[in-house]
């Protein structure tokens, strides 16, 4: 069973930072892209970023471009967000989320973690 | 940057109605188009890809059509469990973007 779980999410002032973890099992995560998209409160659906399979390719939304660095660690099957100078829009749930085809990028997002939410507020 | 604009943004029906929700891009996009369902407090749920193809476990009752710029999703018989909201993605090209939502409710 394919599996995502999220964490690192919490409390953090205005300038603060952040690393977000996402433990993916249940498939082999080394062949898939991965992304992280977020929410709001009571908002829709934003993407943040999306990391190929090696790492060699690395995009981000306007929004975060500078601030938030995407990773992973194919030995540990596990993503990562590190979020920088982080501002009160930031305050959202943040989701990991698997690509639909192995080796291919920009395929739909089949399975998705519950999500952790980060606060930023002084 | 291509801008998804989904119409409505609120929609109220009745079980058993037969609905449509619309998502138009800023420039056309081909058949790179997903469509997401997404209950409060959950996370979202792949239904469409590619426009028109059913992910697979999602009921027939789902459909999607378009091509281009102009994208819809249908339900055709609105059950109870469908109320929820809905968001259309692009995945022509980065930065991916996603549609505003459509939040369906009871009537």
């Amino acid at each position: 069973e394919v599996q995502l779980v999220e964490s690192g999410g919490g409390l953090v002032k205005p300038g603060g930072s952040l690393r977000l973890s996402c433990a993916a099992s249940g498939f082999t995560f080394s062949s898939y892209c991965m992304n992280w998209v977020r929410q709001a409160p009571g908002k829709g659906l934003e993407w943040v970023s999306s990391i190929t399979t090696s790492s060699t390719y690395l995009y981000y939304a306007a929004s975060v471009r500078g601030r938030f660095t995407i990773s992973r660690d194919n030995a540990k099957n596990s993503l990562y967000l590190q979020m920088n100078s982080l501002r009160a829009e930031d305050t959202a749930v943040y989701y990991c989320a698997r690509d639909s085809v192995e080796y291919s990028t920009s395929s739909p997002l089949d399975y998705w973690g519950q999500g952790t939410l980060v606060t930023v507020s002084s | 940057d291509i801008q998804l604009t989904q119409s409505p943004s609120l929609l109220s029906a009745s079980v058993g109605d037969r609905v449509t929700i619309t998502c138009r891009a800023s420039q056309g996009i081909s058949s790179y188009l997903a469509w997401y369902q997404q209950k409060p407090g959950k996370a979202p749920k792949l239904l469409i890809y590619a426009a028109s193809s059913l992910q697979s476990g999602v009921p027939s009752r789902f459909s999607g059509s378009g091509s281009g710029t102009e994208f819809t999703l249908t339900i055709s018989s609105l059950q109870p469990e469908d109320f929820a909201s809905y968001y259309c993605q692009q995945l022509n090209s980065y930065p991916l973007t996603f549609g505003g939502g459509t939040k369906v409710e009871i009537k």
